[in-house]
């Protein structure tokens, strides 16, 4: 059974940053590109980043580019989202999520002062 | 970036019918469409992928159906479980896109 776990979330500051985490079992996480996709409060989702199987590729939607970073440690099974500059705007749930498949619970990131 | 839009933004409906939302893609993305399903407080759930293929465990009153730009999803017969909120993605190309969801609730 695919299982993604996330962690990493909390209460940041503006300007602030944070990493989140995803632990993925039950199937051959290096054959699999893995995505962030976040939702903020009451609203619709939003694709963030993706990363290829083998780490060498990443993608970004424009308004974290520069901000955020994706990456993956095959060894582990472990995937990351690095994120600085953080803002208001960042704050929502963030999932992680398997190429055409399965979503982790989410974990909460609150940026305020 | 490829655009997404689902109609209705809000279906009415009762145990029993059969529904049927539409996505549609601002340009060609062949069949890269999956689908989502989310109850409120929940994560979203994977139902169909390659646009009409059924993800392992999903009830089979759910089928997906379309290529290029526009896109179904069918719900056969209505059931309880399946008052909910539904999400189109584009994979075709990067960045990634959803629609702004359709949210199906009880006449």
């Amino acid at each position: 059974e695919v299982q993604l776990l996330e962690s990493g979330g909390g209460l940041v500051q503006p300007g602030g940053s944070l990493r989140l985490s995803c632990a993925a079992s039950g199937f051959t996480f290096t054959n699999y590109a893995m995505s962030w996709v976040r939702q903020a409060p009451r609203k619709g989702l939003e694709w963030v980043s993706a990363i290829t199987g083998s780490g060498g590729d990443t993608y970004y939607t424009d308004s974290v580019k520069g901000r955020f970073t994706i990456s993956r440690d095959n060894s582990k099974n472990m995937l990351y989202l690095q994120m600085s500059s953080l803002r208001a705007e960042d704050t929502a749930f963030y999932y992680c999520a398997k190429d055409e498949g399965s979503w982790g619970q989410g974990t909460l990131v609150t940026v305020s002062s | 970036d490829i655009q997404m839009t689902q109609s209705p933004s809000t279906l009415s409906a009762s145990v029993g019918d059969r529904v049927t939302i539409t996505c549609r893609a601002s340009q060609s993305i062949g069949f890269w469409l999956a689908w989502y399903q989310q109850k409120p407080g929940k994560a979203p759930k994977f139902l169909i992928y390659k646009a009409s293929t059924l993800e392992s465990g999903v009830p089979s009153r759910f089928s997906g159906s379309g290529s290029g730009t526009e896109f179904t999803l069918t719900i056969s017969s209505l059931q309880p479980d399946d008052f909910a909120t539904y999400y189109c993605q584009q994979y075709d190309s990067y960045p990634f896109t959803f629609g702004p969801g359709t949210k199906v609730d009880i006449k």
